[in-house]
């Protein structure tokens, strides 16, 4: 059974901090990736990789970075969060076709 | 500039009757297709996907329809029932495969009892 995992479901963080979100896929995925979901905005690619220490942007990259130093491993780094960074976090794996989903963090910045 | 649009926030249909969920996009480069659906505080999870040298795909009571002239897809759910009541997003991506999807901003079905 497929199943990707997010280290936290809810998150609240003060501005300024440094934030990491973890997820973990046992699928033997060569990709994964992490999006964010807002209201009325649908869901906004961050970034992905295609493999182990290979990272690519996404449409909203900005102010955020990766990290994938194992294959079953993919880090969301918020190197300084802010407000507007407060939102629904969501990874994905696929090997080719169908992406799965983690559970989502909801992360609050303060 | 979205690429891929849902039109419709939200959408209620009575218990048993059906459901149409539409999505249009603006890329012509676009050739798979797929729907998601999505209940709160939970992952979305893959419904159904279409290619786009085909028309029609369906999967018990879910089929999606692709018009590539229009540039439409739209999933039906028939007889709609209490629990399909989520948000249903739909995306598309390019080289026939979901290594980069674009996704719409979904809407809100809601099957009354």
């Amino acid at each position: 059974d497929v199943k990707v995992t997010q280290s936290s479901r809810y998150l609240v963080k003060r501005t300024g901090e440094k934030v990491f979100l973890e997820c973990v896929q046992d699928m033997d995925h060569e990709n994964m990736f992490w999006y964010r979901q807002d209201p009325g905005l649908g869901l906004r690619l961050i970034y992905f990789s295609y493999d182990v220490k290979m990272k690519e942007k996404g449409d909203i990259p900005e102010g955020y970075s990766v990290s994938r130093e194992k294959k079953e491993r993919f880090s969301l780094i918020l190197e300084s969060a802010s407000t507007n960074q407060t939102s629904m976090y969501l990874c994905a794996s696929s090997l080719e076709g169908t992406q799965y989903f983690g559970p989502g963090t909801r992360l609050t910045v303060l | 500039d979205q690429q891929v649009k849902q039109n419709s926030p939200s959408l209620s249909v009575q218990e048993g009757r059906i459901s149409i969920l539409n999505c249009d996009y603006t890329n012509s480069m676009f050739d798979y297709f797929l729907w998601y659906k999505k209940y709160p505080a939970e992952g979305p999870t893959f419904l159904i996907s279409i290619s786009s040298i085909k028309d029609k795909n369906e999967d018990g009571r879910f089929t999606v329809f692709l018009n590539k002239s229009a540039k439409h897809l739209s999933l039906h759910i028939v007889p709609s029932q209490p629990g399909d009541s989520a948000v249903y997003f739909c995306a598309a991506s390019v080289g026939g495969s979901a290594r980069q999807l674009t996704f719409g901003s979904g809407t809100q079905l809601t099957v009354l009892p």
